[in-house]
């Protein structure tokens, strides 16, 4: 089955202890992205990666990291988490960047930092 | 991108047809309608999409008004698993080279009642 998956499905943790948040997908797709939605904000982009080796900031970066060194894989790194980034996250994939029709979200990771 | 205005709610009782209004009056010529639904804390889906000729899938049909000002989501049968944010996006469809993210606005509330 075509997917992106996330894992944790669940986590909380205390300030300042790293944590990663995975992200696969099976479908082959050159883009890969993360969000945060928080509510009255929406789903806001973090970062999105283009391809291999091809990453680069969304709209709100600070604090998270992220890698892709390879196709399937995009995972989030917190190095060192505060309470205001408790959230719920989602990535997504598509097989071309700026598709739109083609967008599959993971089921979602929701981060509790204390 | 066109900017979208969607109601922040509605209501439709089980087995009626969900009716989901969106204005874009702003739409330029190559830009295309789309809906994805998110039904609670998971990932957004993609239902439909199109241009300006009437669409229908297995999930829903898009209904666009000929000056594509604005266009109608409708759930023929609508069941309580119905029941989640519904999103319509205006954008051109794929943008080479381009990592613009998908920007989801407020979105519509449908709430289906038993």
């Amino acid at each position: 089955e075509a997917q992106v998956t996330q894992n944790p499905r669940y986590l909380i943790t205390v300030t300042g202890k790293k944590l990663t948040v995975t992200c696969s997908q099976n479908m082959n797709h050159e883009y890969m992205s993360w969000y945060r939605q928080d509510p009255g904000l929406g789903l806001r982009q973090i970062y999105y990666s283009m391809n291999v080796e091809v990453t680069d900031k969304g709209d709100v970066p600070e604090g998270y990291k992220v890698s892709r060194k390879e196709k399937r894989n995009f995972p989030l790194i917190l190095e060192s988490p505060s309470p205001n980034q408790t959230s719920l996250y989602f990535c997504a994939s598509s097989l071309y960047p700026g598709q739109v029709r083609g967008y599959t979200f993971g089921s979602g990771t929701r981060l509790t930092v204390v | 991108d066109a900017k979208t205005t969607q109601p922040t709610s509605m209501d439709c009782a089980e087995g009626r047809a969900a009716n989901l209004p969106c204005n874009h009056s702003t739409i330029s010529g190559n830009e295309y309608v789309y809906w994805y639904r998110q039904i609670h804390s998971q990932g957004p889906q993609y239902i439909i999409h199109g241009l300006k000729n009437n669409e229908t899938n297995e999930m829903a049909s898009l209904i666009i008004t000929e000056d594509r000002k604005s266009s109608t989501l409708i759930l023929p049968h609508a069941t309580l698993r119905d029941t989640a944010v519904y999103y319509c996006i205006v954008r051109v469809p794929y943008s080479p080279g381009s990592a613009r993210q998908l920007t989801f606005g407020s979105g519509t509330q449908l709430t289906v009642l038993p």
